[in-house]
């Protein structure tokens, strides 16, 4: 299966500082990737989607500037969280489906990222 | 938004028993994953099955999809401790996206 490598795996941070999370996928480019959030003990909630040169597309109740993506290319996205608060404290997925030629198929998720705002 | 409601939430049994976890959707769907999450860590895909497929098999694993109820189920045989982990069912909201919705999950705990 393809390799999603994210980074950090976890991270503390103070509130009002800004978090970046960043996502590669090793071995393939993908034009369009995800990025989930999940409370503990609960499932995962699409945040949005991202395709490679162009705007992120946001769930509905997701802030799109509190949230700031950037899919600078076929292997790197990134999240940053901008303005942190403890209410940010949460697991951040990223999810990297391959090209869209291979869509319903099955998702490639990164690590993960334990985001702790204090 | 959730596209999936699994139950149980949560699982204790011994090993060498059988874990049956039920996952039941809202939309017409193209295929149904299933994927499992170790503590603290990303999803793992386990399986797929197709929306013209009833029951599939992967070792351990067996998979069974009924479109008319709108339902699957996961059943893991001859469980292991290693076997401990959350799972999840999910699918694609419509035949035209490729946004993977998940369910809530079940919390499996499997005793040595």
């Amino acid at each position: 299966g393809a390799v999603v490598s994210q980074h950090p795996s976890w991270v503390i941070c103070k509130s009002g500082t800004s978090v970046k999370i960043e996502c590669r996928s090793l071995d393939f480019q993908a034009t369009t990737m995800f990025w989930y959030r999940q409370f503990p003990k609960q499932s995962l909630m699409l945040m949005a989607t991202s395709n490679e040169g162009s705007k992120a597309t946001y769930e509905q109740g997701v802030e799109k500037d509190k949230f700031l993506i950037n899919h600078a290319s076929l292997t790197l996205s990134t999240l940053t969280v901008t303005s942190a608060h403890p209410e940010d404290s949460s697991f951040y997925i990223c999810s990297y489906r391959r090209d869209r030629a291979y869509m319903n198929t099955e998702a490639f998720f990164g690590q993960g990222t334990r985001l702790t705002v204090v | 938004s959730q596209q999936g409601e699994e139950d149980p939430q949560a699982l204790s049994i011994q090993e060498g028993e059988n874990a049956t976890m039920n996952c039941s959707y809202k939309t017409s769907i193209n295929n149904l994953q299933w994927y499992r999450q170790n503590s603290g860590r990303g999803l793992v895909h386990l399986i797929l099955i197709r929306s013209n497929e009833r029951e599939k098999h992967s070792g351990r694993l067996r998979v069974t999809l009924d479109t008319s109820k709108k339902s699957s189920s996961l059943l893991i045989t001859a469980s292991r401790a290693a076997d401990t982990a959350s799972y999840f069912c999910a699918t694609y909201i419509s035949y035209n996206t490729d946004k993977l919705i998940f369910g809530t999950g079940t919390r499996l705990q499997v005793f040595p």
